[in-house]
């Protein structure tokens, strides 16, 4: 059964620094990697897919990172933001359509 | 496009009751998924299908029932309604998956606005 942990659960950083949030995941057999962005009782925004072949995807101060073997996956955040304040999940994806999410790491960004 | 869009958007319903949410999607993907999210417990798949007529359990089936008559709606059903169904409910949609090698925004999964149930 898949598993995927995201961490740190909470993260808090001043604006203007970088930072790295990670997911890992048991099953090595995904087929997609997906970060989300979820803001307070909103729904789940995508920011960045990345399919087993791929090893990175970038947009805008995003980069996401994905190494299969190692059952890792990180978000980098550029230059952050108060506006980047939100939860973060990860999913990882099999080819069977099933879908895993990870708990989601809580980010403020304090101006 | 409207994407993907949930109705109703908030619902109390008694114990015992039955209800159906209804998901949409207007971007002719295959794949359609209903979650639901609990403080704690993050997001679970209850149901999935992978094309017209098909349906699929995911980790938290029991309970509900699903139905997939036209390719752009997917239909949750409670039929007998519980307290420990109190929650979140979100669907999702996407690609095909086996079309490896294709855009880099190909199986994404776009999901809806959530529709908030609660279970007295």
């Amino acid at each position: 059964k898949q598993e995927v942990t995201q961490i740190p659960a909470a993260l808090s950083v001043p604006e203007g620094e970088n930072l790295v949030l990670n997911c890992s995941f048991t099953d090595s057999a995904i087929y997609n990697l997906q970060w989300f962005r979820q803001d307070p009782g909103k729904g789940l925004t995508s920011l960045l897919l990345i399919q087993s072949s791929q090893r990175e995807q970038t947009s805008g101060r995003l980069n996401a990172s994905l190494d299969k073997s190692s059952g890792r996956s990180t978000l980098y955040i550029a230059a952050s933001q108060p506006g980047d304040s939100a939860t973060y999940l990860c999913a990882g994806i099999t080819n069977a359509g099933k879908s895993t999410f990870g708990d989601g790491t809580t980010l403020t960004v304090k101006p | 496009n409207a994407g993907v869009t949930q109705t109703p958007k908030f619902r109390v319903l008694k114990t015992g009751q039955s209800m159906t949410l209804l998901c949409a999607q207007d971007m002719n993907h295959e794949y359609m998924y209903w979650y639901r999210q609990d403080p704690g417990m993050g997001l679970r798949l209850i149901h999935y299908s992978v094309g017209e007529g098909t349906t699929a359990k995911g980790e938290v089936p029991d309970g509900y029932n699903v139905s997939r008559l036209k390719k752009q709606n997917f239909l949750l059903g409670l039929e007998s309604a519980a307290p420990s169904q109190t929650s979140v409910y979100f669907c999702a949609s996407s690609y095909f998956l086996g079309l490896a090698g294709g855009p880099s925004s190909y199986n994404e999964q776009f999901f809806g606005p959530g529709t908030r149930l609660t279970v007295l």
